[in-house]
């Protein structure tokens, strides 16, 4: 069945710093990947999407790209701050079916 | 412009009950979605709704049922709780149906403990 595994599930870097997370799919069908950035006792929140026919955007300090042959998107964040300290999930999905959610990836940014 | 509200944000049951989620979309949008969240399981696809039909289903037993009003209001229900169902319950929606492929939002979810 669809799969989305993202990795690492833990990561730490000093404040200032970037921050890498990698998300895989499995199916080649899926054309639309967002993540969202969870905090602590509240619902997920979109920072940043990307669709199949795009290989990368940019928000201010985030950045998304995607590899469609490779089946890869990964989500960058530069000059990283404490308050990005959170739980972040990719997504992938295809038009008409559900959601599939990466197992999520808990960043620390120590001051 | 007010966000997905879910009620209630807690709530304890005990086994062999049975309760009820509600979940008041963005105003204007017209799809709803719930996810089970767990730490060991992450979020889970339960179902979504669009004008009122179910329209995607997600891997859980049929003690797992929703449905959604006029107003695009969702509720969802879960019948004789056991144990493993303790877990976030989160409600995210959408301006349309997911086929259309826009972004999601999600409520603050429903904290249901069964004991």
């Amino acid at each position: 069945g669809e799969n989305v595994e993202q990795h690492p599930s833990t990561l730490s870097v000093q404040e200032g710093d970037s921050a890498v997370i990698k998300c895989t799919y499995s199916d080649s069908a899926s054309n639309y990947f967002p993540w969202y950035k969870q905090e602590l006792g509240k619902g997920p929140q979109l920072i940043i999407d990307i669709r199949s026919n795009v290989g990368e955007k940019k928000d201010q300090r985030i950045a998304v790209t995607l590899n469609k042959t490779a089946k890869h998107f990964s989500l960058h964040i530069t000059e990283t701050q404490p308050e990005d300290s959170a739980v972040y999930f990719c997504a992938a999905r295809k038009g008409g079916f559900k959601t599939i959610f990466g197992a999520g990836t808990r960043l620390f940014v120590k001051a | 412009k007010a966000g997905v509200t879910q009620t209630p944000r807690y709530l304890i049951k005990t086994r062999g009950q049975q309760v009820t989620l509600s979940c008041s979309p963005i105003s204007g949008h017209r799809s709803v979605s719930w996810y089970q969240q767990t730490p060991g399981q992450g979020l889970q696809f339960l179902f979504e709704y669009f004008s009122e039909t179910q329209r995607n289903k997600g891997n859980f037993p049929g003690r797992f049922s929703g449905r959604q009003f006029s107003n695009s209001r969702s509720e969802m229900n879960v019948s004789t709780l056991e144990l493993g169902d303790s877990a976030l319950y989160l409600c995210a929606s959408s301006l349309v149906s997911q086929g259309a492929n826009t972004e999601a939002f999600f409520g603050q979810g429903t904290r249901l403990t069964v004991v």
